[in-house]
């Protein structure tokens, strides 16, 4: 099955910079890639997406980029604010099964 | 999107009982998803519930602990069976539509 792996595990920077979260997956055969957020004791909320067919997409200060060969996948927030301070899990999806995989999930905190 | 509910949002039971949650959907959705995810950790499938068919339960999850109902197609039940306290955790129903896929509040459940 698929297996997805998210890096760091946790991540502070300073508000107005930007931050960056890394996921690798395993599956040549996963197609597309969701990107969701978390805050305590709140669901998981998606922020942006991304298919295969696609290397970049970008909604805001959100942007997200896929490199098929090397299977990874990334996501970007720039000018960073404190309400962006979540945790934030990739996930996987293989167009042979209809389940998603999720990173292990990222704590970002802005510091003001 | 998709709006979703869940029943309870949370509950405190005794060891040895059973909960039953409910996930209701404001649409008519082929695929849902039931996780776990406990305190700082990632979303775990338990298993995946398709209206008129048996749920597809995960690699360590079985059919016994966790009985999941899918009368129609806005509507699932799992049952959290014969509970330990290795059971507390957040519950969270999950839908998928137009191939994205959106979480209910989540039930939180503290066994003692």
């Amino acid at each position: 099955g698929e297996n997805v792996e998210q890096h760091p595990s946790t991540l502070s920077v300073q508000e107005g910079d930007s931050a960056v979260i890394k996921c690798t997956y395993s599956d040549s055969a996963s197609n597309y890639f969701p990107w969701y957020k978390q805050e305590l004791g709140k669901r998981p909320q998606l922020i942006i997406d991304i298919r295969s067919n696609v290397g970049e997409k970008k909604d805001q200060r959100i942007a997200v980029t896929l490199n098929k060969t090397a299977k990874h996948f990334s996501l970007h927030i720039t000018e960073t604010q404190p309400e962006d301070s979540a945790v934030y899990f990739c996930a996987a999806r293989s167009n042979t099964g209809n389940q998603f995989y999720f990173g292990t999930g990222t704590s970002l905190t802005v510091i003001p | 999107s998709a709006v979703i509910s869940q029943k309870p949002s949370r509950d405190i039971c005794q060891r040895g009982t059973s909960l039953t949650i409910q996930c209701q959907v404001d649409s008519q959705v082929t695929m849902m998803f039931w996780y776990r995810q406990q305190p700082g950790q990632s979303l775990t499938l338990i298993a995946t519930a398709n209206q008129g068919s048996e749920a597809t339960y995960e690699s360590g999850f079985v059919i016994d602990k966790f009985p999941i109902s899918r009368p129609n197609l806005t509507f699932s039940t799992l049952t959290v069976s014969n509970m330990s306290p290795e059971d507390s955790s957040i519950y969270l129903c999950s839908v998928e539509t137009l191939g994205t896929q959106y979480f209910g509040p989540g039930t939180r459940l503290t066994v003692l």
